[in-house]
Order: C-alpha cells, then structure tokens, then sequence
C-alpha cells in the first residue's frame, strides 16, 4: 500500500513552547491530508482537514490559533501545536489518501506521540 | 453518543479459534474501513467496503458490509498472536474523507 511518513515519531517538550510534526506521502501526491488525535485508550478524533494551498477546516471544539495547519506541497502537511500544555499530550496520526477523497484508501501515518512536560 | 459502535471492546481467544467483531452505525455509510492498531502504533490498513452486501477476504481475514450499509462484521478464522492488536472500524459519512471511528476492540490470542 501507499506510505506516509511522520516525523517525529516521539517528542517531549516543555509546557509553553511550540512543536512541529510532519505528514509526508511518500509514494504518491495528496491534496487533501487529515490531522487525527488519540488519547490513550480512546479512538481517534478528526482535528482537521489539511487542503493544499489553502486553508485547512477544523473540527468543531478544535482551536485552529493552537493547533496551526500548512500544507505547503501535495506531499507535506505539517502541524504545529503552538504554546503547547500538558493536556495536549496525545498521539497524533495524520492520514492520506492517494486517489482523492472517500474512493480510495486512506492510509494513516506512524503517529507522532508528544508529550508535553 | 458513539455514531459508530464496536463491540466486543475486548477479546481474548485461544490461538486457532475463530472470532468475529461488529461494527455498527445508525446511518447509512459511504465507505467502511478496518484498521489495525498496535498500543502507540499508526494504523494498519486492512479493508475497505462500500457496496452494501459486500465481503472481502485477505489471507485468514474477511470482512462484510451489510446490504443497508449500516453494519459490519470483521472475521478472523483460525486466530494466530500475529492477529493481536487493536481493530478499528472507520467510516465516510458522507464522502467528504473525513472518517469517524469505532472506540476500538481490544484482541488477545493466546498461545
């Protein structure tokens, strides 16, 4: 299947500062990513839906000020959660699909875990 | 309320038995999705459905979509440790990609 990469796959930082992840699709092109959370032992949670070149749609309850979205190529969606807080410790999944929305596959990144200190 | 509901949350067989996992929503869905997930992991693709009545198999795995498009079932014959993990439902609501899931069901094979 396709592959989509995330980095990095754990960080720690601390309360207040800001981290960046990257979705790379590595195989194919993807206008449309998704940015997933996970809290331990719960589901996933769509936070947004990340758009080449333009702006991403977030989620209803989710801060698009804290939670910043750039999909700069059809192959990177980067997601910074800025000013970072202990209750954003989670697992982040990001999830692409190679021919476009709801008729193909969406293939889901490693996960970057971020604890937040 | 969960929109898509699995069940059992958890499941320990004995390697070799057979199980099976549901997955259902009180809408109408576009697109079913399977998932597997190790604890800390990404998600592992396994199937996807979307012609109600449809089934689909991969090595000792099938999968069904209910003719209403409201329910599905995941089968696993003759459970290996292998098969251990988390098993996801996903689903398109409305074709815009954007999926919902399952809380998840826990499986343990015992050897």
């Amino acid at each position: 299947g396709a592959v989509v990469s995330q980095h990095p796959s754990r960080v720690i930082c601390k309360s207040g500062t800001s981290v960046k992840i990257e979705c790379r699709s590595l195989d194919f092109q993807a206008t449309t990513m998704f940015w997933y959370r996970q809290f331990p032992k719960q589901s996933l949670m769509l936070m947004a839906t990340s758009n080449e070149g333009s702006k991403a749609t977030y989620e209803q309850g989710v801060e698009k000020d804290k939670f910043l979205i750039n999909h700069a190529s059809l192959t990177l969606s980067t997601l910074t959660v800025t000013s970072a807080h202990p209750e954003d410790s989670s697992f982040y999944i990001c999830s692409a699909a190679p021919g476009g929305l709801s008729t193909d596959t969406q293939y889901f990144g490693p996960g970057t875990r971020l604890t937040v200190l | 309320s969960q929109e898509l509901e699995q069940s059992p949350q958890s499941l320990i067989v004995q390697e070799g038995k057979n199980l099976t996992i549901n997955c259902t929503s009180s809408k109408t869905l576009y697109g079913l999705y399977w998932y597997k997930q190790k604890y800390g992991e990404g998600l592992i693709f396994l199937m996807m459905l979307q012609k109600g009545g449809e089934e689909k198999s991969h090595e000792k795995i099938t999968a069904k979509l209910d003719e209403k498009k409201q329910q599905s079932s995941l089968h696993i014959t003759a459970s290996q440790p292998s098969h251990a993990g988390i098993y996801l439902c996903g689903a398109d609501r409305n074709q815009g990609g954007k999926l919902i899931f399952g809380q998840g069901t826990e499986l343990s094979v015992k050897p």
